[in-house]
């Protein structure tokens, strides 16, 4: 099965600077690397998600790159504000399979 | 749209009674409801999967026994946490996906918090 690893487990920033969450995963058959957002109290969200023939992926503030020889994938933040403080879950697998195995998660505070 | 929503969002219980968690999707048919369980600062574990019309298959360490999981129609699953007891007091989630449907289309509800006192 994946073995998933995310880091780091808790990030805290200035409001305004970038963060950087990364995923390391180890089923090289894995092709579809998502990130998910859960603000306290929420079910997660998807906010952008990349696959395995893509090595970027960007909207608006948020980025996803893809290194498939390594085997990680990481969570850019820039210019991050206030809302942008939640628990962050990447879930590496393979997009037509059922289920979704989540990460540990990454807490990101974002300092006024 | 992709709308999935439970109720309720939060309840109390009390040890050895029987709380019933539905999961809906508003606007599209679900072939397929994934029941989750998040205990306080760790990651979601996935319960169950449900398909509408079957029996639900749940991952090692689940007791199906205890976590009764219904899906009768394609817009409605519901878990039931029989015989509570404080240890099964944590936030449970369900998400639901489409048919055809892989990961990237699969929707999640907003929790449900259970408390066993």
């Amino acid at each position: 099965g994946e073995n998933v690893e995310q880091h780091p487990s808790t990030l805290s920033v200035q409001e305004g600077d970038s963060a950087v969450i990364k995923c390391t995963y180890s089923d090289s058959a894995s092709n579809y690397f998502p990130w998910y957002k859960q603000e306290l109290g929420k079910g997660p969200q998807l906010i952008i998600d990349i696959r395995s023939n893509v090595g970027e992926k960007k909207d608006q503030r948020i980025a996803v790159t893809l290194n498939k020889t390594a085997k990680h994938f990481s969570l850019h933040i820039t210019e991050t504000q206030p809302e942008d403080s939640a628990v962050y879950f990447c879930a590496p697998g393979d997009s037509s399979a059922s289920k979704i195995i989540f990460g540990s998660g990454t807490r990101l505070s974002i300092r006024p | 749209g992709a709308v999935v929503s439970q109720h309720p969002s939060w309840v109390i219980c009390k040890s050895g009674t029987s709380v019933k968690i539905e999961c809906r999707s508003l606007d599209f048919q679900a072939t397929t409801m994934f029941w989750y369980r998040q205990f306080p600062k760790q990651s979601l574990m996935l319960m169950a999967t449900s398909n509408e019309g079957s029996k639900a298959t749940y991952e090692q360490g689940v007791e199906k026994d205890k976590f009764l999981i219904n899906h009768a129609s394609l817009t409605l699953s519901t878990l039931t946490v029989t015989s509570a007891h404080p240890e099964d007091s944590s936030f449970y989630i369900c998400s639901a996906r489409t048919g055809t449907g892989g990961n990237d289309e699969q929707y999640f509800g907003p929790g449900t918090r259970l408390t066993v006192t």
